[in-house]
């Protein structure tokens, strides 16, 4: 049963770099079936979608936060990271990773079929 | 633009049916997924592709679309229903990008 598990620091200072880990268990990564997302949630409020990656390397940001946003893969270590820099107080939220199957046609359109496996989610906060 | 708009809250009493709506300018060109997320909990995926519900997923949580609009429908609501929906959609053949609509609290009364 495939298992995701985010890590990383609870607390981050403003202007730094908030940087998390999602290792993949009881599955492989490098799947040409998935892509694999960064979604989060300010307390009390709705979620973000942050960005995803495709084992391959190739990224998908929200234009929003694009500009402070980098996705990573390690195909060796089963394991995909976020890094998000530049952090304030609006950054404070639970980070959840998922798993985003989908398929494609030979005419290269992409199909996709939700996100059906998602991490317990870590708290961040952003603090001085 | 690419928003999801969703209802803040539904109430319906423990029986009925209750219905949540989903609306956006690329749900006619996009299919929409919709996730239960409990307090404290992660979401889980309820329907995917407008209308397919995963497995495991009870027979009375249903999904349709119409134009601009989806509905996330759930019948014989039970208490254990009660629970933030949230409406998702995405494109990864153009824009590449994936939006969540506000979140709707449905309260069972």
């Amino acid at each position: 049963q495939l298992q995701l598990q985010e890590s990383g620091p609870g607390l981050v200072k403003p202007s730094e770099t908030l940087s998390l880990t999602c290792t993949v268990s009881g599955g492989s990564i490098s799947s040409s079936s998935y892509y694999w997302g960064w979604i989060r949630q300010p307390p009390g409020k709705g979620l973000e979608w942050i960005g995803s990656i495709y084992y391959s390397g190739s990224t998908y940001y929200n234009p929003s936060l694009k500009s402070r946003v980098t996705i990573s893969v390690d195909t060796s270590k089963n394991q995909f990271s976020l890094k998000l820099s530049s952090v304030t107080a609006a950054d404070t939220a639970v980070y959840y990773c998922a798993r985003d199957p989908f398929d494609i046609t030979i005419f290269g359109v992409v199909t996709r079929w939700g996100m059906d496996v998602w991490g317990q989610g870590t708290t961040v906060t952003v603090s001085s | 633009s690419f928003e999801l708009t969703q209802p803040p809250s539904v109430s319906v009493s423990p029986g009925q049916t209750a219905r949540i709506t989903c609306s956006g300018d690329s749900l006619p060109k996009q299919y929409a997924y919709w996730y239960q997320q409990k307090a404290g909990q992660a979401p889980v995926l309820v329907i995917y592709k407008d209308t397919e519900r995963p497995s495991g997923i009870p027979e009375r949580f249903s999904g349709s679309s119409s134009g601009t609009i989806v509905t996330l429908t759930i019948r014989g609501v039970q208490a254990e229903d009660e629970a933030d929906y949230y409406c998702q959609s995405g494109d990864r053949s153009n824009s590449y990008r994936d939006v969540f609509g506000g979140g709707t609290k449905l309260t069972v009364l």
